[in-house]
């Protein structure tokens, strides 16, 4: 799988967006981008994915540079909730390992009032 | 529904020690698959498992066995515990291996062996 970058941490005020980044300059073609985030002691909770539009759902945005090379998660509105360590996650289309998903250290997000 | 569950939630266990993790999903799910996270660390993959019947070795296998008799069941085994294996333990499922599918995650079992 593709290699990800991210910066460890990061700040955010309550209601206002998050744009979390990720480099993956190695990206293949068949290659999804994938974000999950995990709360503190529980398991990790999937957020978006996408190849090569850029995807919305209820939970965020994925922006997905035209080269592929970078992306970036937006939470709109952040909540307290929201504290969390999110992981961008590049997955290859037919992996040997079962399709599992290869997590790094991530970005510890902390959202303050 | 319920999701993935997990049995037990914690657990102590004593060097040399043996027990069996249990992961359960209702979503007829084919895939499952085994992680640990260390502490400070992204999650590193023990076993999966294709289908009923089926099981693969992961990144970290050493030390673990798994068996898939039921295809809402996934077992995670340590046969003789040790301190290396304290960790949390999550299990996953997905409708397919497709990487269109994503994984749906439990709530983890907290092992310490001492």
């Amino acid at each position: 799988d593709a290699k990800t970058t991210q910066p460890p941490s990061m700040d955010c005020a309550e209601g206002r967006a998050a744009n979390l980044p990720c480099n993956h300059s190695t990206i293949s073609g068949n290659e999804y981008v994938y974000w999950y985030r995990q709360i503190h002691s529980q398991g990790p909770q999937y957020i978006i994915h996408g190849l090569k539009n850029n995807e919305t759902n209820e939970m965020a945005s994925l922006i997905i540079t035209e080269d592929r090379k970078s992306s970036t998660l937006i939470l709109p509105h952040a909540t307290l909730r929201d504290t969390a360590v999110y992981y961008c996650i590049v997955r290859v289309s037919n992996s040997n390992s079962g399709y599992a998903l290869n997590f790094g250290k991530g970005t510890s997000l902390l959202v303050t009032p | 529904n319920a999701g993935v569950t997990q049995t037990p939630k914690f657990r102590v266990l004593k060097t040399g020690q043996s027990m069996t993790l249990l992961c359960a999903q209702d979503m007829n799910h084919e895939y499952m698959y085994w992680y640990r996270q260390d502490p400070g660390m992204g999650l590193r993959l023990i076993h999966y498992s294709v289908g009923e019947g089926t099981t693969a070795k992961g990144e970290v296998p050493d030390g673990y066995n798994v068996s898939r008799l039921k295809k809402q069941n996934f077992l995670l085994g340590l046969e003789s515990a040790a301190p290396s294996q304290t960790s949390v333990y999550f299990c996953a499922s997905s409708y397919t291996g497709e990487p269109y599918n994503e994984q749906f995650f439990g709530p983890g079992t907290r092992l310490t062996v001492l």
